[in-house]
C-alpha cells in the first residue's frame, strides 16, 4: 500500500498525559497537512508543512501542539498535557505540487481522552 | 471568512431516485470546490472537483458564483453510493488548506 499512513489508528491516554502520532505521506509528495474531526462535523485544518518547513499554523493549534517533519518526509503531531476537549480523529493529508492539487488522506488516529 | 455549508446532516433516496446534496460556501476571491467521499470503513477520498469537470461514478457538481453554490448531483442514485460526503474549498495560492463542511450523510435506500 502507497498510501499515507498514520500511526496507531487508535490512542487512549489519560487527562494529562503526552500523545505522539506519525503520518508517513506518499513519498514523492512535499506537501503534509494535519486536520482534525470531532463527531458530527467535518474536519478542520491544523497546520501544513512544504517539506520541512511548517508554512501555516491554524487558532485551533493551542501552544500544547506541536508538529514537526524533520527531513520532509514523515511528521510527527504532539499533544502534551492532554485534556478531554482533544478528544477526534486526527487525519494526515500529502499533496504534490505548487497548489490546487489533490491531498490525499491517511486513514486517520483516534484519540480519546479519558 | 471561509466557509463551507452542508444544510442537510442526512439524506435518504430510493435506488434509482436523482440526488442532490447542497453546498454553500463562501469566500473572498475565486476558490477551488471539492467534493470529498467516504465510504463506510474507508478513508476519506476525492470524489470530483470543479477545475476538473469531470463526471466520476455518474456525479456531477456545477460551481455556480452568483449563487456562491455547489451542489452534487446524480440522476440515478445506487446502494453503493451510501456514504459520508463532504464539501470543501481551497484558496488559489499559498497553503492550499481544506475547509470542510460538516459533512451530508446519504442513504440510498433499496
Amino acid at each position: 500500500d502507497t498510501g499515507v499512513s498514520q500511526d496507531p489508528r487508535h490512542k487512549i491516554t489519560k487527562r494529562g498525559q503526552n500523545v505522539t502520532f506519525r503520518c508517513d505521506p506518499i513519498s514523492e509528495h512535499n506537501r503534509l497537512y494535519w486536520y482534525r474531526q470531532t463527531l458530527g462535523q467535518g474536519p478542520e485544518f491544523l497546520t501544513y508543512f512544504q517539506n520541512e518547513a511548517q508554512l501555516e499554523k491554524s487558532r485551533l493549534l493551542s501552544d500544547r501542539f506541536s508538529a514537526e517533519r524533520p527531513k520532509g518526509s514523515f511528521s510527527t503531531l504532539e499533544i502534551q498535557r492532554t485534556e478531554q476537549g482533544d478528544s477526534a480523529m486526527y487525519l494526515c493529508a500529502s499533496s504534490w505540487g505548487q497548489g490546487g492539487e489533490t491531498q490525499y488522506f491517511g486513514p486517520g488516529t483516534r484519540l480519546l481522552v479519558l | 471568512a471561509q466557509r463551507v455549508t452542508q444544510p442537510e446532516k442526512l439524506l435518504s433516496v430510493f435506488k434509482g431516485a436523482p440526488v442532490e446534496l447542497k453546498c454553500n460556501y463562501s469566500y473572498s476571491g475565486s476558490p477551488e470546490l471539492f467534493w470529498y467521499v467516504q465510504y463506510s470503513r474507508q478513508r476519506l477520498q476525492l470524489l470530483l472537483r470543479h477545475i476538473s469537470r469531470e463526471s466520476i461514478k455518474g456525479f456531477t457538481a456545477d460551481l455556480n458564483k452568483g449563487e456562491t453554490s455547489f451542489h452534487l448531483k446524480k440522476p440515478f442514485a445506487q446502494e453503493e453510493d451510501s456514504a459520508m460526503y463532504y464539501c470543501a474549498l481551497s484558496g488559489v495560492g499559498g497553503a492550499q488548506k481544506l475547509v470542510f463542511g460538516q459533512g451530508t450523510r446519504l442513504t440510498i435506500n433499496p
